[in-house]
């Protein structure tokens, strides 16, 4: 199976930059995808094959994808930005598997 | 608007079966790829199934391949996921999920249907 490491946690001030990674063996061949949980929702998508945004979503969200790390980053992070963060692969030989979560903290 | 509405979910002993059900409107049912997605209490999210626009394909993860069903209903507009041999580790939150067009993500999804396996 296709495993995706997440970092547990992230901490960040208001206004700050948060950067949440998403590691796998040549991650940057795939299509990732990231979305947004908060406690008691159904998750949200924020950011489609690798960098698109859905509509809706704040530009500030943006994502990227190379070699063995997708990125999605956060600027100008605001207290709402608190929430579980999830990457997600499309894979054909595993399905389509999510990582582990980063839970995002606003100090 | 689109929505997408589980229902189902209940109290089940180990061993036992649980069909749930996914209500869809405000899109094309017939157009997408679905999905089945859960997540068990204070973990993160696991993808589970899906299956094509048809019916004609599904794939499943490795931990319920022989156990769980996905089905479609395109005329009722309505997602199945047929659970036999329930483990408790099957306790989860179950979310129906829209796969966007041209694989890009789960764009919409339930609020989510609660299955407990216990005895």
């Amino acid at each position: 199976s296709y495993v995706l490491t997440q970092p547990p946690s992230v901490s960040v001030a208001p206004g700050k930059t948060a950067t949440i990674t998403c590691g796998a063996n040549d991650i940057g061949s795939k299509s990732v995808h990231w979305y947004q949980q908060k406690p008691g929702q159904a998750p949200v998508l924020v950011i489609y094959l690798d960098s698109d945004r859905p509509s809706g979503i704040p530009e500030r969200f943006s994502g990227s994808n190379s070699g063995n790390t997708a990125t999605l980053t956060v600027s100008r992070v605001e207290a709402g930005d608190e929430a579980d963060y999830y990457c997600q692969v499309w894979d054909s030989s595993s399905g389509h598997p999510f990582g582990s979560g980063t839970k995002v903290t606003v100090l | 608007e689109v929505q997408l509405v589980e229902s189902g979910g209940g109290l089940v002993q180990p061993g036992g079966s649980l069909r749930l059900s996914c209500a869809a409107s405000g899109f094309t049912f017939s157009n997408y790829w679905m999905n089945w997605v859960r997540q068990a209490p204070g973990k993160g999210l696991e993808w589970v199934a899906n299956i094509k626009q048809d019916g004609s394909e599904h794939f499943y993860v490795d931990s319920v391949k022989g156990r769980f069903t996905i089905s479609r209903d395109n005329a009722k507009t309505s997602l199945y996921l047929q659970m036999n041999s329930l483990r408790v580790e099957d306790t989860a939150v179950y979310y129906c999920a829209r796969d966007g067009a041209a694989a890009m993500g789960l764009d919409f999804w339930g609020q989510g249907t609660l299955v407990t396996v216990s005895s």
